[in-house]
């Protein structure tokens, strides 16, 4: 049961301005930085956002990623076909002693 | 080429074990931690198990506690996932994953930047 709570769905337009949000607590976000996973249909996770608002190389700068105390934002500036897929956000849980990943939101592009 | 690859998944009876592997390749093992992913059928993503660098900090899900065993052979590049007394809910998607670390402002950040394809475990009767 994941203790990070997402939006299960979210949508759009193309070019749209989309924001997804990831809930949390003092023991996971609150203490810890998120990161967001984005997952294709039929593919492997791949890392999206790395420490609340940081993008790996190659990621384009139409995502981004916001915390505030104890919970997560990723944004879509414009969104593409192509963004459509699963996202997760994720955070070391303290009182856990692990990683947690949120419920996932699926992003539809109308 | 950087790369995780996974084997050893199958169909397996519940209270049966299974003995998952995770193969890396194009960068320094030892530098970094190793995590499982799993994902059942349908479902969304569920942090299994980690181990640090030097087998170090090892941790796991309360759902495997006590059943799975992580471990790893830096000579060999290699990770593993003894699985024992399976259940129809240990069903997914394995996925190793490497803990990767950047530095941004002088702080490290962590995140899981490589994964492998995965491997299907199915535990029924």
């Amino acid at each position: 049961q994941s203790i990070l709570t997402q939006p299960p769905s979210a949508s759009g337009t193309p070019g749209q301005r989309v924001t997804i949000s990831c809930s949390g607590s003092s023991s996971n976000i609150g203490s810890n930085p998120v990161n967001w996973y984005q997952q294709l249909p039929g593919t492997a996770p791949k890392l999206l956002i790395f420490g609340n608002n940081q993008r790996p190389s190659g990621v384009p700068d139409r995502f981004s990623g916001s915390k505030s105390r104890t919970s997560a934002s990723l944004a879509f500036s414009r969104l593409q076909s192509e963004d459509e897929a699963d996202y997760y956000c994720a955070a070391w849980d303290d009182s856990l002693s692990g990683y947690v990943f949120g419920t996932g939101t699926k992003v539809t592009v109308l | 080429e950087v790369q995780l690859v996974e084997s050893g998944g199958g169909l397996v009876q519940p209270g049966r074990s299974l003995r998952l592997s995770c193969v890396a390749s194009g960068f320094t093992f030892d530098d970094y931690a190793i995590h499982w992913v799993r994902q059942a059928p349908g479902k969304g993503l569920e942090w299994v198990s980690g181990i640090g660098s030097n087998s170090g900090g090892i941790g796991y899900a309360a759902s495997v506690r006590g059943r799975f065993t992580i471990s790893r052979d830096n000579a060999k590049n290699s990770l593993s996932l003894q699985m024992n007394n399976l259940r129809a809910d240990d069903t997914a998607f394995y996925y190793c994953a490497r803990m990767g670390r950047t530095v941004a402002a002088g702080i490290y950040y962590y995140g899981m930047d490589v994964w492998g394809q995965g491997t299907t475990v199915t535990v029924s009767s």
